[in-house]
């Protein structure tokens, strides 16, 4: 079946620091791939997405490739900040259907 | 135009009873789904209702059930409450007609099973 892994937590930061969060899928045909963020207290919100092999999904400095061959879809931001605090999903979703398909969270804090 | 919303945001039940969670649609969804999170992991689909029928479901056994209504809000009953069904229920709702997969997640119930 489909699955997600991504690295454990908790990261820990300080401000400015480069942030990576890996993540790589198992799954057949071609699925849309997905970055949730989860602040303190807040529902899970949309922070990018990337539909198909190569593409890049970006938002609020973060950026994640598609890459089919590793079968990755690693988060990157150059320079965190406090605000950027939260629990990152990986997510995958198949070409049929709303179901998504989670890992199982990274928790990032970033210290002043 | 009013997001997801969820009721309870907390309750505490005991193991046999019974539990029914509420969710309203964002404004003009037509398709909610429900997932469980447990605590310090990623959430689990459980099901999908579209159209008042259920046309989706994860691995769930039959006591978890749910209802869409009309207004395209929903309900996610669980029976003989066990430990285990300790977690958040998150809803989310999104266009199906779209099919990009982005869906608008409630901040959820966090039910707690003792």
């Amino acid at each position: 079946g489909d699955s997600v892994t991504q690295m454990e937590g908790p990261v820990t930061l300080s401000e400015e620091a480069f942030l990576t969060i890996n993540c790589t899928y198992t799954a057949t045909g071609y699925p849309s791939l997905f970055w949730y963020v989860q602040y303190p207290g807040e529902g899970l919100q949309l922070l990018l997405k990337a539909t198909k092999a190569d593409d890049k999904g970006s938002n609020k400095g973060f950026e994640a490739t598609y890459r089919k061959e590793t079968t990755s879809f690693h988060l990157e931001k150059g320079s965190v900040q406090v605000s950027d605090s939260a629990v990152y999903f990986c997510a995958l979703r198949r070409t049929a259907g709303n179901k998504l398909t989670f890992g199982g969270g990274t928790r990032v804090l970033v210290k002043p | 135009e009013t997001g997801v919303t969820q009721s309870p945001t907390h309750l505490i039940k005991t193991r046999g009873q019974q539990v029914t969670l509420r969710c309203s649609s964002q404004s003009g969804h037509n398709t909610v789904s429900w997932y469980q999170q447990a605590l310090g992991q990623g959430p689990q689909f459980i099901f999908q209702y579209y159209r008042e029928e259920e046309n989706g479901r994860g691995n769930f056994p039959p006591r978890f059930s749910g209802l869409q209504f009309p207004n395209y809000s929903s309900e996610l009953n669980v029976n003989a409450l066990e430990l285990d069904d300790s977690a958040l229920y998150l809803c989310a709702s999104s266009w199906t007609s779209g099919n990009t997969g982005e869906l608008f997640f409630g901040e959820g119930s966090r039910l707690t099973v003792l």
